[in-house]
């Protein structure tokens, strides 16, 4: 199973927005709508910040928003803050029990 | 409050063995599938293994499946991961994560709850 695709970096200044794309194919992102995602700051925990596609768990900001379209699946952080800086790893569920995870971003806020 | 503490990583030599261990608290640990995933040096994430909260359900990546073996007390709210045969590939820092599900499967697939993890280094 091959590693989703993420582009390895995104930036914004404090405010504006950032979108990543996790593009995968039919046999995981567009076959199926559980589609998560993370955010990692190096040497912490990673947390959980969307899950089925768009689901928000409670405590995260509405500021974090998840989509699909077709194989491709998309974070956005709106209103972006300084404490959003971290890698951000989208994961697909990808059938017969597996799972697959993007490549990760690296999200700098400037 | 959740809490998933990893232990037992350190270095090991090609084709050894080593034994991690997550203790957890904060949740009735037998109700939850949990699971392994692992980041390389310099990589992304990996999914490993997971299983499912009564411990008869077991699921593995190809890429260690057949070499780890993951499994869980409930009596003692710990989950292990028994890895054998280790290749230098194998070097990384390993996440003892927990399911939303007692089970796991597509709807259930991801991890609400993450420790930090502990770094495993398979070198001669």
């Amino acid at each position: 199973q091959s590693a989703l695709t993420q582009p390895p970096s995104a930036s914004g200044s404090p405010g504006q927005s950032v979108t990543i794309s996790c593009t995968g194919t039919s046999s995981d992102v567009g076959g199926y709508n559980y589609v998560s995602w993370y955010q990692h700051h190096p040497g912490t925990a990673p947390k959980l910040m969307i899950y089925e596609v768009s689901k928000r768990p409670s405590g995260v900001p509405d500021r974090f928003s998840g989509s699909k379209s077709g194989n491709t699946a998309s974070l956005t952080v709106s209103g972006l803050q300084a404490e959003d800086e971290a890698d951000y790893y989208c994961s697909s569920y990808a059938g017969s029990n597996n799972l697959v995870f993007g490549t990760g971003t690296k999200v700098t806020v400037l | 409050e959740v809490q998933l503490l990893e232990s037992g990583g350190g270095l090991v030599h090609p084709g050894g063995s080593l034994r991690l261990s997550c203790a957890a608290s904060g949740f009735t640990f037998s109700a939850y599938a949990m699971g392994w995933v692992r980041q390389a040096p310099g990589k992304g994430l990996e999914w490993v293994s997971v299983i499912s909260g009564s411990g008869g359900s077991t699921y593995y990546a190809d890429s260690v499946k057949g070499r780890f073996t993951i499994s869980r007390d409930n009596s003692k709210n710990t989950l292990h991961l028994q890895m054998n045969s280790l290749r230098a590939e194998d070097t990384a820092v390993y996440h003892c994560a927990k399911c939303p599900g007692g089970i796991w499967s597509g709807y259930y697939s991801y991890f609400d709850y993450w420790g930090q993890g502990t770094l495993v280094t398979v070198s001669s």
